[in-house]
């Protein structure tokens, strides 16, 4: 299994900022995923990082407003920018695991935008 | 349109007694499937999987059944007890591994465990 550590855990934020979530592996990894859950919605992929790449987003995400590095194969970041209170959910960061049978989550940073 | 669907936004189950947690789906592209715990506060954390290729999957006091040509899978926990409490997903993919690695997930179904 994956050890993840995701920052801030939560945060409350005014509309217009932008926000910087961290997510440490404790292992290299090729990709790493960045999902939303929205207030009563399912996860939803954001993006997938690579490492010495562009991100590639799913359609409805662009990176002017998430945008995504991946400075290593342990480490990625995602800025959620110019937030407005329909940004509020719950970020996650994800890997696959060995044999990529399954994903490993961060705990999660729950974002409120007011 | 949800391709994973998790009709059921909330069950509630004695202690001791099975719980059945019910998912549809509609992409017939699928080809893995796995199920998720969520605790308060937490990430979700992997439970279970299934590939298409099988109809069960069972790991100790969990069970998962696929049935294909519906459509449908289930994830069974008995007996329950009061620690299975949390938000469960159903999740799918279609080329699981690969260039991919995207799950789509349904909306979860809130256990709860009554002691």
């Amino acid at each position: 299994s994956a050890v993840i550590s995701q920052k801030p855990s939560r945060d409350i934020c005014q509309r217009g900022t932008s926000l910087t979530i961290q997510c440490q592996v404790d292992s290299q990894v090729t990709m790493m995923f960045w999902y939303r859950q929205q207030p009563g919605q399912s996860l939803t992929l954001i993006a997938t990082a690579n490492q010495g790449s562009e991100a590639t987003y799913e359609s409805g995400f662009v990176i002017d407003k998430f945008p995504i590095s991946r400075p290593n194969l342990t480490f990625s970041t995602l800025t959620v920018s110019n937030m407005s209170p329909e940004d509020s959910s719950i970020y996650l960061c994800s890997v696959l695991g060995q044999g990529n049978t399954e994903a490993f989550f961060g705990q999660g940073t729950r974002l409120t935008v007011v | 349109d949800q391709q994973v669907k998790q009709n059921s936004p909330s069950l509630s189950v004695q202690e001791g007694r099975i719980s059945i947690l019910n998912c549809d789906y509609t992409n017939s592209m699928f080809d893995y499937f796995l199920w998720y715990k969520k605790y308060p506060a937490e990430g979700p954390t992997f439970l279970i999987s299934i590939s298409s290729i099988k109809d069960k999957n069972e790991d100790g006091r969990f069970t998962v059944f696929l049935n294909k040509s519906a459509k449908h899978l289930s994830l069974h926990i008995v007996p329950s007890q009061p620690g299975d409490s949390a938000v469960y997903f159903c999740a799918a993919s279609a080329d699981y591994g690969g260039s991919q690695g995207n799950l789509i997930f349904g909306k979860g179904t809130k256990l709860s465990v009554k002691p």
